[in-house]
């Protein structure tokens, strides 16, 4: 099984809302990602998380927040977004040397 | 800064064309993936490539690592209409969890 499973599907969200992105992975795999894509361009990694730590972050604003409550789960939290951060993101995990597998994305709007 | 650049950016062939896409880097990897996109899902891994030189075969498609890993190529035989999507390759240095994204090569088969 290499499934990553990512909830909502689709999210609107007002500027001064607070929101949740969250992500399952049941491959025991130790690290994961999130990442943010705008249309027609690659994706551009946010954050990593190995070992449940946070390993890597890539200079992304305080309003995303991550958090990795233990090796399955991953969040984004997201508040006071601005209308620019509307993308699909993404949340991806792998061991470490080996592929990563990627979860169908949330859609998120900021009006 | 490592890069990885892909040529062409976009191609719309006709059903039946072959086509390569190539991914490029002047920085050594210790393996690179290939992944398939369509329109607001994720990526999709197709293969990963791991020793130099090494090629893989999937179908029509027919991957290729470079000899000193820098570089890659992926060749599609008898192009079809669900082989649309935006193809992405990916690079792994060995030791870390930071994947290094190509430019994305769109591509179009029509019927």
């Amino acid at each position: 099984d290499t499934e990553v499973t990512q909830t909502p599907k689709h999210l609107v969200m007002g500027m001064t809302n607070k929101k949740s992105l969250k992500c399952e992975q049941h491959m025991g795999h130790r690290a994961m990602y999130w990442y943010k894509q705008k249309a027609k361009k690659p994706p551009e990694l946010m954050f990593v998380y190995s070992y449940e730590k946070l390993s890597i972050n890539e200079s992304v604003p305080s309003r995303f927040s991550p958090e990795c409550p233990n090796s399955s789960l991953l969040n984004l939290h997201l508040h006071a977004l601005q209308p620019e951060d509307s993308a699909l993101y993404l949340c991806a995990s792998s061991e470490l040397d080996s592929e990563q597998y990627f979860g169908p994305g949330t859609r998120l709007t900021v009006t | 800064t490592q890069l990885l650049e892909q040529s062409p950016q976009f191609l719309s062939i006709q059903e039946g064309e072959n086509l390569t896409v190539y991914c490029n880097s002047s920085s050594v990897f210790s393996s690179l993936q290939w992944y398939r996109q369509e329109p607001g899902e994720g990526p999709v891994l197709l293969v990963t490539v791991v020793t130099g030189g090494e090629v893989k075969k999937l179908k029509r498609l027919t991957f290729q690592f470079g000899d000193a890993r820098k570089d890659s190529s992926l060749h599609i035989t008898a192009a079809q209409p669900g082989d649309t999507g935006l193809y992405l390759c990916a690079g792994l240095t060995s030791g870390t969890y930071k994947y290094i994204f190509g430019t994305g090569t769109r591509l179009k088969v029509l019927a």
